[in-house]
């Protein structure tokens, strides 16, 4: 099916590892982003991209780091896992027609 | 910048009443204006979008939202709402000169009730 693709779907890790979530996208959509879902506090943007190589910060980017090598690709890392970024992140892509398309998260726990 | 606020966090329906979510927007240009509904461990999917034209906009399950431009509005309505309508429902505007990056309303929290 076309659309947004997250991996892993759940992922459990330890403080200060690195963890990598991947996002791909079956279209061609120029924008994607990442949200992180927290209770009381709704979708938090964390990064954007608006096109390949082209990456911009979102509202909280500390301890992550996104690249964006092809336009299909937009993968987020966390350099050194913390408890605090325990969430459900979405990814997602936009374009005028569709709106945002998001995929089915991935829920992070850090232990 | 813009901002979208969604009037009310929580509310609680009974089955086959009608509802009304309510979002007000403020941006000195011109906007898009989307809803967006998340069903419990889902991602959001697209309710109704707003780019232009007609200011009355139907959308997926019965949904229908009107832009009132006087009043900086876009609010969601269905005229009789389903358990299966239980949800959270986000509102989002982008503006037409940086159409790619919209800014989400906190949510709300439909519970219909049997």
């Amino acid at each position: 099916d076309a659309g947004i693709t997250q991996s892993p779907r759940y992922k459990i890790t330890e403080t200060g590892r690195q963890v990598t979530l991947m996002c791909h996208q079956t279209w061609s959509h120029s924008y994607m982003f990442w949200y992180r879902q927290d209770l009381g506090h709704g979708l938090r943007l964390i990064y954007y991209s608006a096109a390949a190589d082209i990456t911009d910060k979102g509202e909280v980017p500390d301890g992550y780091v996104v690249s964006r090598s092809k336009t299909e690709n937009f993968p987020l890392t966390l350099e050194s896992a913390t408890r605090s970024q325990t969430s459900v992140y979405f990814c997602a892509s936009f374009s005028v027609n569709y709106g945002y398309t998001f995929g089915s998260g991935t829920r992070l726990t850090v232990v | 910048a813009q901002s979208v606020t969604q009037l009310d966090s929580q509310v609680p329906v009974f089955e086959e009443a009608p509802v009304e979510l309510r979002c007000n927007y403020s941006s000195s240009v011109s906007v898009y204006l989307f809803w967006y509904v998340q069903y419990p461990n889902q991602g959001l999917q697209l309710l109704l979008k707003y780019l232009s034209g007609s200011t009355l906009v139907k959308g997926i399950n019965g949904f229908e939202a009107e832009f009132n431009k006087s009043q900086t509005s876009f609010h969601l309505r269905k005229p009789s709402v389903h358990i299966s309508d239980t949800a959270e429902y986000f509102c989002a505007v982008s503006v037409d000169t940086n159409a790619g990056k919209s800014t989400f309303g906190d949510g709300t929290t439909l519970t219909v009730k049997p």
